[in-house]
């Protein structure tokens, strides 16, 4: 159990597109989701923590109308990237909590490139 | 904020042999430590974690011990396989404050 899919698992668009990555907790509820980025031989970094059915917190210095979070069911939240420009290049990863606020499960990544 | 320090940055073992991986924090209200590993290209998995009530736990080839007054937690893989490489992440959290706080990354290569 606790299994988190991402769709889709690779993208590329070109700059000043949108793109959509979606994030679904497949076999559990979870109204809290939190998005991260990666960049190559990096860490984690938290982006934003999704809440479902209320506005996502946004991390300090991650600009909200650029990456738009929905959190529109206990199984699915939705990180919308506007006018991507290539230095929104990355790896983005999408976990989601169950239970208890101990247990974090992450998904596959979802690696967005911008010509 | 938490402040996570992980050391070291690359490893490097032969197979058979033991990896240590340590991780310092600064927030004495952390109270979860949880490990993950992720292999080229995927999001990161939990391999192991431990609560602040607990002094070291194990599972099978995998341990993690925790010292609260050094504010220090340790990953220990024994008989190290190939398919161990990968890279290694630790973690703290406060309960109920839902935001984990990553350490820098080990990658763990392991030599057959």
């Amino acid at each position: 159990g606790a299994v988190v899919s991402q769709h889709p698992s690779w993208v590329i668009c070109k700059s000043g597109t949108s793109v959509k990555i979606e994030c679904r907790s497949l076999d559990f509820q979870a109204t809290t989701m939190f998005w991260y980025r990666q960049f190559p031989k990096q860490s984690l970094m938290l982006m934003a923590t999704s809440n479902e059915g209320s506005k996502a917190t946004y991390e300090q210095g991650v600009e909200k109308d650029k990456f738009l979070i929905n959190h529109a069911s206990l199984t699915l939240s939705t990180l919308t990237v506007t006018s991507a420009h290539p230095e929104d290049s990355s790896f983005y990863i999408c976990s989601a909590h169950r239970g208890s606020p101990y247990e974090q499960y992450f998904g596959p990544g979802t690696r967005l490139t911008v010509t | 904020g938490e402040n996570v320090e992980q050391h070291p940055s690359t490893l490097s073992v032969q197979e058979g042999d033991s990896a240590v991986i340590k991780c310092t924090y600064s927030d004495s209200a952390s109270n979860y430590f949880p490990w993950y590993k992720q292999e080229l290209g995927k999001g990161p998995q939990l391999i192991i974690d431990i609560r602040s009530n607990v002094g070291e736990k194990k599972d099978q080839r995998i341990a993690v011990t925790l010292n609260k007054t050094a504010k220090h937690f340790s990953l220990h893989i024994t008989e190290t396989q190939p398919e161990d490489s990968a890279v290694y992440f630790c973690a703290a959290t406060i309960y109920n404050f839902n935001k984990f706080y990553f350490g820098s990354g080990t990658k763990l290569n392991v030599k057959p």
